[in-house]
């Protein structure tokens, strides 16, 4: 089974508001990593919280991760239309040989 | 800069046709790993390679063998494709260090009929 879950697995905003993905997962990771993909593309990383990290900001992107619920959350500040895309966290196990386990992705659509 | 190129990016096979996907990257990452993306399931991990000359199952190897060439290709092959292979196939490598992510190519689009 799937180690991450995101929540939600669609969101739909206007153009200027925030977004907020949540993700979930079971085990104990090394890190978490944030990545995006425009349809009909690959992944793109967008960014990598490690597991004695709390927070980080890259741009208008800020994730926590909260190690004790295990969880994470993907914030878009400002939102564009080019930011629709499908968003998946992937978790860096610490007996996973440097091996992703991928969540089932949040569908974001941003609308004009 | 390439990064990771796959091809073919789109390939339609009947049952029980074989065909090998091909997957090249320039950085000198020494990790590269193959997945699949179905609908609704995320990406799942297929076989990966941890350096040159190894390569271990992932989660859904049934299907599927793999050659680590050298370290710039990794290769998948379907043997006998059946139309649950039906999947859009995907590519990634990554450095040696940890804590670093995974370079994706964009993609194979493969159809078995």
């Amino acid at each position: 089974s799937q180690q991450g879950e995101e929540d939600p697995q669609a969101l739909s905003i206007q153009e200027g508001e925030n977004a907020t993905m949540n993700c979930s997962y079971k085990t104990s990771i090394n890190n978490l990593q944030w990545y995006r993909q425009n349809s009909g593309r690959g992944l793109v990383h967008l960014i990598l919280i490690r597991s004695n990290e709390r927070e980080k900001h890259s741009g208008r992107l800020r994730v926590t991760l909260d190690t004790s619920k295990k969880s994470s959350s993907l914030l878009i500040t400002a939102s564009r239309a080019a930011d629709t895309a499908s968003y998946f966290c992937a978790t860096d196990l610490i007996q996973g040989a440097q091996k992703l386990v991928f969540g089932q992705g949040t569908r974001l659509t941003i609308n004009p | 800069n390439a990064g990771v190129t796959q091809t073919p990016k789109f390939q339609v096979l009947k049952t029980g046709q074989s065909m090998t996907l091909q997957c090249a990257q320039d950085m000198n990452h020494n990790s590269m790993y193959w997945y699949r993306q179905d609908p609704g399931m995320g990406l799942r991990l297929i076989y990966y390679s941890a350096s040159e000359g190894t390569t271990d199952k992932g989660e859904v190897p049934n299907g599927y063998n793999v050659s680590r060439l050298n370290k710039r290709e990794f290769s998948l092959r379907l043997e006998s494709a059946a139309p649950s292979q039906t999947s859009v196939y995907f590519c990634a490598s990554k450095g040696t260090l940890g804590n670093q992510p995974q370079h994706f190519g964009d993609g194979t689009r493969l159809s078995i009929l």
